[in-house]
């Protein structure tokens, strides 16, 4: 089974919808983040949590929430969905040591096309 | 000036030779360095980080870092078609802190058989 689980793999919604990401690990990592993925632009960081109680902005967090309901589960909102949050997702967790080599470990992505 | 800057390619190597990726960051205070891979529609896979300057090698793979410079590269010998791919440095710390992970855009690798 894979350590990280990201569900749905792909949504079609319309604008002005709630959509809900989930994502589940089983790696015991106390950090997880939320990334998007566009053509031309890398990842680029929404979201990231170091534990249940520490949930942090990134560097493109507006028109998006999350909820870290467990030390395994975090997920991303989009209140009110927009044509241009359509994009790939992804997840990651790393693992609390605050080495150098704190190395971020993806989930498959969810593909979210908002009409 | 981006943050972490790629050449996004493509990159065209034939089979068996030296694919060479390199990638530039402009905050000089970064502290580890990271090198994905990432196959069309699938999420990145760690290939290897670094953290010390010099090359650091792990089998067909080399990073190599030079702080002065503020350059990180990638070397893959023995290129084969299956690592036909996108590659992304990702660079951590720096003025944004330890937890800042910045990525580049990525090179796309073809190697040709």
């Amino acid at each position: 089974d894979a350590d990280v689980t990201q569900t749905p793999r792909n949504r079609i919604t319309k604008t002005g919808k709630r959509i809900m990401l989930e994502c589940s690990q089983t790696k015991g990592h106390d950090r997880m983040y939320w990334y998007r993925q566009d053509p031309g632009l890398g990842l680029r960081l929404i979201y990231y949590s170091f534990d249940v109680k520490d949930i942090n902005k990134g560097e493109i967090s507006d028109g998006y929430s999350v909820s870290r309901q467990a030390q395994a589960k975090f997920s991303l909102s989009l209140e009110s969905a927009i044509p241009n949050q359509t994009a790939l997702y992804f997840c990651a967790t790393s693992d609390r040591g605050g080495s150098s080599t704190d190395t971020q470990y993806f989930g498959p992505g969810t593909r979210l096309t908002v009409l | 000036q981006k943050e972490v800057e790629q050449n996004s390619g493509p990159l065209s190597v034939p089979e068996g030779a030296i694919a060479s990726l390199n990638c530039t960051y402009s905050d000089r205070g970064s502290q580890s360095f990271f090198w994905y891979r990432q196959y069309s529609g699938k999420s990145p896979e760690l290939i290897m980080f670094i953290y010390s300057n010099g090359d650091k090698e792990d089998g067909r793979f080399t990073a190599q870092l030079n702080k002065a410079s503020q350059y990180v590269s990638l070397l893959i010998r023995d290129s084969q078609p299956s690592d036909s791919a996108t590659y992304l440095c990702a660079v951590r710390g720096g003025s944004g802190g330890y937890q800042k992970v910045t990525f580049g855009t990525g090179t796309k690798l073809q190697v040709i058989p």
